[in-house]
């Protein structure tokens, strides 16, 4: 099952300029984190944000969370053509006992061209 | 340590037999996932293990599936009597996950079955 949701399924953009992405999800949360996927590669963890923070930095790459909306957004400043690759939010749901699993949303592809 | 790594990479299997995937999760790492993931959607989880003990598993997964973490170290999943319909990218992950957070999870490459 899928918790988290990407929006848009697929984005183009030309080098220098931001790409946003946005992942809407369903029940509370622990935390927010995004990953990369190049075509036919593992996954690449990016940056995790917590329930209690609703921004965080790293490099050209910031993240929103809003966990009144059930919303997170990642900005990637001054795409480069080697930003192209699928991005995935996932959720750490919010759990009593032992944690639970990553869930993982469909993903939003991203094409840089230069 | 070189990361998690996944055998084999690629499998190819006929219809009705049985396959076992192993993964070696980063040392220490209390948590280890498995995901399935086809073309153009993301990761699907299957199930996951802290330590020694399966903590979740996926209504999805069929009673075909099967996982097991001996010691709490490598894991291995098994698809008896597999259909077309597994093919997939079967992904691993490991993870040094303490209370109830996760934290940054690590990917292995994978391993690509097709059940012809």
């Amino acid at each position: 099952s899928q918790q988290g949701e990407e929006d848009p399924q697929a984005l183009s953009i030309q080098e220098g300029e931001n790409a946003t992405m946005n992942c809407s999800y369903k029940t509370s949360i622990n935390n927010l984190q995004w990953y990369r996927q190049n075509s036919g590669r593992g996954l690449v963890h990016l940056i995790l944000i917590r329930s209690n923070e609703r921004e965080k930095h790293s490099g050209r790459l910031r993240v929103t969370l809003d966990t009144s909306k059930k919303s997170s957004s990642l900005l990637i400043t001054a795409s480069r053509a080697a930003d192209t690759a699928s991005y995935f939010c996932a959720t750490d749901l919010l759990a009593n006992q032992a944690g639970t699993a990553l869930i993982f949303g469909k993903g939003t592809t991203l094409s840089v061209s230069s | 340590d070189t990361g998690v790594s996944q055998d084999p990479r690629h499998k190819i299997t006929k219809r009705g037999q049985n396959v076992t995937f192993r993964c070696d999760p980063i040392s220490e790492h209390n948590r280890l996932y498995w995901y399935r993931q086809t073309l153009g959607q993301g990761p699907e989880f299957l199930t996951y293990f802290q330590n020694e003990a399966q903590l979740e598993k996926s209504r999805l997964l069929s009673d075909r599936f099967s996982a097991e973490r001996p010691k709490g170290s490598f894991s291995t999943l098994e698809i008896q009597r597999t259909e077309q319909g597994d093919s997939a990218m079967y992904l691993c992950a490991s993870s040094a996950s303490h209370s109830t957070r996760n934290t940054e999870a690590f990917f292995g490459q994978g391993t690509r079955l097709t059940v012809v």
